[in-house]
């Protein structure tokens, strides 16, 4: 199975803040990454696809990048809006694993 | 619009099984492939496994393997997910996930609470 290890695990920031989170995949997984914001006592929304791009009115400040086994998600101004957690997904094969997730908290 | 709609929370003692629903509805059923995910309490997702609601086939994780069923009814444009064996680390919130090709889960289910317990 392809491990996905995302770092940090926690993050405080203020809002303004330029926010990145890393995702490192045990193996090469092309682009076939996936980011998810998940917000208490909801389902995870999708925020970026193929490493790099942004899904249907996800706002501009949310940008991916990478590909193989490094990928980064930056949030170029923090917003209120965007404490929550983050989790990166492999797609690029059986079975398919997340990270175990980045909490982004108020500093 | 795209809605998926699980079935209710659920309370099942060890060793029994569970049967969780996810109803579609605002595009076609068939076209698109279906996960299921699951979340323990203050946990991280867990990918549990794949069905086509076309022609049915299957692939679970390994760590699921003999516990899960999913089924899919093509005429209610449900998809189904059975787990058995059911033990207290089962206890989780159950997401099912609609696949949208080389982009991810666009639409998720509201997620359905199962707890296991004597």
């Amino acid at each position: 199975d392809i491990q996905m290890t995302q770092s940090p695990s926690t993050l405080s920031a203020s809002v303004g803040d330029r926010v990145t989170i890393t995702c490192r995949a045990s193996q090469s997984i092309s682009i076939w990454l996936a980011w998810y914001q998940q917000k208490p006592g909801k389902a995870p929304k999708l925020l970026i696809y193929k490493a790099s791009s942004l899904e249907s009115g996800v706002p501009s400040r949310f940008s991916g990048s990478g590909s193989g086994t490094e990928f980064t998600l930056t949030i170029s101004s923090l917003q209120p809006d965007d404490f929550a957690t983050y989790y990166c997904q492999q797609y690029n094969s059986y079975p398919w694993t997340f990270g175990q997730g980045t909490k982004v908290e108020i500093k | 619009q795209v809605q998926l709609v699980q079935s209710g929370a659920e309370v099942k003692k060890p060793g029994a099984s569970v049967k969780v629903s996810c109803k579609a509805s605002g595009y076609t059923f068939t076209s698109y492939y279906m996960h299921w995910v699951r979340q323990a309490p203050g946990q991280g997702l867990e990918w549990m496994g794949i069905i086509n609601p076309s022609g049915g086939s299957t692939n679970y994780a390994q760590k699921f393997q003999g516990r899960v069923t999913m089924t899919r009814d093509t005429s209610a444009s449900t998809v189904y997910m059975e787990l058995s064996s059911l033990r207290s680390e089962d206890t989780a919130m159950y997401y099912c996930a609609r696949y949208t090709a080389a982009r991810g889960y666009d639409y998720w289910g509201q997620g359905t609470l199962v707890t296991v317990s004597s």
